[in-house]
């Protein structure tokens, strides 16, 4: 079975460009996360949807972030414009068993702004 | 607002030797608790998922506790090797009536030594 699928593994931009990150869950986990994760540091997140709703975006910084999820499958996380602390590994993730079992995750988008 | 903290934030042993990392947070009202080990570069793997209502959970080597009143969890890897090496990572999972959130520790760094 195929695991979390993000792309582009890396991704180096300067400082104002925008960028986007593609993730395809498991198939059949409607539960999607997205987690930013900064060097040394955990996950923190996102945003979390529920099929296509998001139903937890309230640590997602609204004035250059954006993400969606459209059929309720894969789903793109933007930033525009990019700025130098956005630098960090961009995490994907989903679970099977709604919105408290277990998280797998993606390989993540690695994330460098010039 | 739950805090996780793992301790030491780095570990080196020698290779067969048995290890224990821990896990403390704040709020024992937790729902879950799942530990991670992260590959420098790669995402994190899932390794243990305990509920709140179990006291441990084991697969092959690893072998993780919980201890919900005391605010502890620990990750017992036995008979270490070097494709052990890695960051590990533990999360705890509150559900609470405005929602449900995961909180991350910033991961103990293992390395085994040949």
């Amino acid at each position: 079975e195929a695991g979390v699928v993000q792309s582009p593994r890396y991704k180096i931009i300067e400082k104002k460009q925008p960028v986007a990150f593609w993730c395809n869950p498991i198939s059949g986990h409607n539960t999607l996360y997205w987690y930013r994760q900064n060097l040394g540091q955990g996950p923190e997140l996102l945003i979390r949807y529920e099929n296509e709703e998001a139903v937890d975006d309230s640590q997602l910084p609204k004035d250059r972030f954006s993400a969606e999820r459209l059929k309720g499958v894969d789903s793109t996380l933007k930033i525009q414009p990019a700025e130098l602390g956005d630098s960090a590994v961009y995490l994907c993730a989903s679970s099977p068993q709604g919105s408290t079992g277990e998280l797998f995750f993606g390989e993540g988008s690695r994330l460098t702004v010039l | 607002k739950q805090e996780v903290t793992q301790i030491p934030a780095a570990l080196s042993v020698p290779e067969g030797e048995n290890l224990v990392l821990n896990c403390s947070f704040t709020d024992s009202a937790i729902y879950n608790l799942q530990w991670f080990r992260q590959d420098p570069g790669k995402g994190l793997t899932s390794l243990l998922l305990i509920q709140s209502s179990q006291r441990e959970q084991t697969s092959g080597r690893l072998n993780a506790s919980l201890d919900k009143s005391s605010g502890r969890s620990t990750l017992y890897i036995a008979a270490s090797q070097p494709g052990d090496s890695a960051t590990y990572l533990c999360a705890v999972r509150m559900v609470t009536g405005g929602g449900n959130k995961l909180t991350f520790g910033t991961g103990t760094q293992l390395k085994v030594e040949l």
